[in-house]
């Protein structure tokens, strides 16, 4: 079983939909990491969280540590979110551990 | 300020051949870190530097890999005698300080003939 699970592994979805990624994981962390990847693109940091929930723009990030869970919702989808959406957990001494990521694609 | 440089954007390499991929923090960053990313798979840890100590290189293969991040420069990853199975894409990520945000270079991707 891996440490990081992100679910679904693929979506799609009609352009103004709200969307939820999640991703569980069965360590201890001291900080939850969301990343954004474009096709043969680089990677950009969208969230990094230790509890609660952040917002930017139509991006939300929420966590519960006691349930070892977390989620991204993106209000509004648009077809530029189309992307890979990867969770990434923070053990205690900085390394991430990675989801597989959601390859999520947004029709318009 | 500059994000995080990553040169070369794309080496290709002959099997026995040495791969050095180069990875500049952003400015006031003191933190660097390697991630691979193999084809259809997802991203692993590599190696995690401070400037002139390797803090963390579990994630790095025993044998042909190396990682340096001098006072002076950028930091390197350096791969002895590639191997077709070398062929990924290597991010760096720097960070100010310990636990904080990681920011992304747009990653060198290797390819082994």
């Amino acid at each position: 079983k891996n440490e990081v699970e992100q679910s679904p592994q693929n979506l799609t979805a009609q352009e103004g939909e709200f969307i939820t990624i999640n991703c569980s994981y069965s360590v201890g962390i001291s900080a939850l990491h969301w990343l954004q990847q474009h096709p043969g693109g680089g990677i950009v940091s969208l969230f990094m969280l230790s509890s609660g929930k952040k917002k930017h723009g139509r991006l939300i990030a929420t966590i519960n540590i006691q349930e070892k869970h977390s989620s991204l919702h993106i209000t509004a989808s648009h077809p530029r979110d189309s992307a890979v959406y990867i969770c990434a957990v923070e053990e205690y001494g900085n390394k991430l551990v990675f989801g597989a990521g959601t390859i999520l694609r947004v029709k318009s | 300020n500059a994000g995080v440089m990553q040169n070369p954007r794309h080496l290709v390499r002959r099997r026995g051949q040495e791969a050095r991929l180069r990875c500049s923090p952003m400015k006031g960053h003191s933190h660097v870190y390697w991630y691979r990313q193999l084809p259809e798979e997802g991203l692993k840890f590599m190696v995690y530097l401070q400037k002139e100590n390797i803090i963390d290189e579990s994630g790095m293969p025993k044998e042909r890999f190396s990682a340096e991040f001098p006072k002076e420069g950028p930091s390197i990853l350096r791969i002895q005698q590639v191997v077709r199975g070398d062929s990924a894409a290597y991010f760096c990520a720097s960070s100010p300080r310990d636990q904080e945000t990681q920011y992304f270079g747009p990653g060198t991707r290797l390819l082994v003939l």
